[in-house]
């Protein structure tokens, strides 16, 4: 199994502030490497796919970057509907295992 | 629009077997596949495997073969998920999610979750 490290596993943030949070996989996964956003109590939601490609509807202040091993999720400008839990997953090889979170909270 | 309506709550004893349905509409159903990924309390996503609506074929993960079986009912726009030899540590939400992608594999759309307890 592909292991996804996500660091780090909690920050805090300030509404308008940039965040950047890491995503690194045990093995090269190319591209194949995909971000959901969760709320407490509601299922995922992805943001980007094909490690920078948006999904329809999802605002600009997202971006993903990366390939190989190492990846990135930005939000450019934290609002405050932002604060939640954030995996990376990878769609390379299956079983299509996430990343252990990254919880994003209100400073 | 595209909905994946999940069934209720279950509540089962240790070794016991749980079914979960999962109702899509809005789109072709048999367009796309349909995946399973779990969450215990408090925890991260546990992706168990996938089915594809086209032509039946399962991938499981290696941690639930031998337990999990996933099927569809194209009739009823309907995909379910049973685990058998319940645990308490499968005590989770179960969440069944649209596959999409012809190369990048992703889940675009996701049901309500279903909320299995397993307890003595």
């Amino acid at each position: 199994d592909i292991q996804m490290t996500q660091s780090p596993s909690s920050l805090s943030a300030s509404v308008g502030d940039r965040v950047t949070i890491t995503c690194r996989a045990g093995q090269s996964i190319s591209s194949y490497l995909n971000w959901y956003q969760q709320k407490p109590g509601k299922a995922p939601k992805v943001l980007i796919y094909a490690a920078f490609r948006l999904q329809s509807g999802v605002p600009s202040r997202f971006s993903g970057s990366g390939s190989g091993t190492d990846f990135t999720l930005t939000i450019s400008s934290l609002q405050p509907e932002d604060f939640a839990t954030y995996y990376c997953q990878q769609s390379y090889s299956t079983p299509y295992t996430f990343g252990q979170g990254t919880k994003v909270e209100i400073k | 629009q595209v909905q994946l309506e999940q069934s209720g709550g279950e509540v089962k004893k240790p070794g016991a077997s749980v079914k979960v349905s999962c109702k899509a509409s809005g789109y072709s159903f048999t367009s796309y596949g349909i995946c399973w990924v779990r969450q215990a309390p408090g925890e991260g996503l546990e992706w168990m495997g996938w089915i594809s609506i086209y032509n039946g074929d399962t991938n499981y993960a290696q941690k639930f073969q031998g337990r999990v079986t996933m099927t569809t009912d194209t009739s009823t726009s309907t995909a379910y998920m049973e685990l058998r030899s319940l645990r308490s540590d499968d005590t989770a939400m179960y969440y069944c999610a649209r596959v999409i992608g012809t190369t990048y594999y992703y889940f675009d759309f996701w049901g309500q979750g279903t909320l299995v307890t397993v307890s003595s």
